[in-house]
């Protein structure tokens, strides 16, 4: 049980497109989505929260304008990096909760902006 | 992108020995802890936990030690095997507005031997 899912796994795109990633759960109901960023050989850093049907929390210096979040539903959250640059490349990981202390984390989402 | 000269502390270790990998959290108010297991290109994956009311929790060749006088947590792995080999994060939990925030430290190579 608790799995998270992420689509797609990998993604490269021509810069100033946008690109939008899927976050899953598939066996539960997530009261609150969480979106990480990981460089390489870096630790992962939260960007946003986000609870069903309400806006996400951006963290300080993520800029929500660029990083659009849409929790629609309570087992759907999306992320969509729009205008993209290569500095945008990285490694997207969401997690998903149920409870205040655990979070269940998706396989990550591999996006190169060229 | 990576900063230059950026790089994971490493752990190497041979297969069968046992291996201790040490993290530093930074907030007092942080009542549960958990370390993570990351291979190359995945998320993380849970490993084991401890609350703040406990300063050691087993489990099956895994074993994690709590001080909370110096804010200091690790995790001790028996029999090391070369599946082990992957990036190990510490993470601290604070619970906050109804859901909990994770914040991850920076991480700790191991490589495992045969």
């Amino acid at each position: 049980g608790a799995v998270v899912s992420q689509h797609p796994s990998r993604v490269i795109c021509k810069s100033g497109t946008s690109v939008k990633i899927e976050c899953r759960s598939l066996d539960f109901q997530a009261t609150t989505m969480f979106w990480y960023r990981q460089f390489p050989k870096q630790s992962l850093m939260l960007m946003a929260t986000s609870n069903e049907g309400s806006k996400a929390t951006y963290e300080q210096g993520v800029e929500k304008d660029k990083f659009l979040i849409n929790h629609a539903s309570l087992t759907l959250s999306t992320l969509t990096v729009t205008s993209a640059h290569p500095e945008d490349s990285s490694f997207y990981i969401c997690s998903a909760s149920t409870t205040l202390d655990t979070q269940y984390f998706g396989p990550g989402t591999r996006l190169t902006v060229l | 992108g990576e900063s230059v000269g950026l790089h994971l502390p490493t752990l190497s270790v041979q297969e069968g020995d046992n291996s201790i990998i040490n993290c530093a959290y930074s907030n007092s108010a942080s009542d549960y802890f958990i370390w993570y297991k990351q291979e190359s290109g995945k998320g993380p994956q849970f490993i084991i936990d401890i609350r703040s009311n406990m300063d050691k929790r087993q489990g099956q060749r895994v074993t994690v030690l709590l001080n909370k006088t110096v804010k200091h947590l690790s995790l001790q792995i028996a029999a090391t095997q070369p599946g082990d080999s992957a990036v190990y994060f510490c993470a601290e939990n604070t619970a906050d507005s109804g859901y909990s925030t994770l914040t991850f430290g920076k991480g700790t190579m191991l490589l495992v031997s045969p």
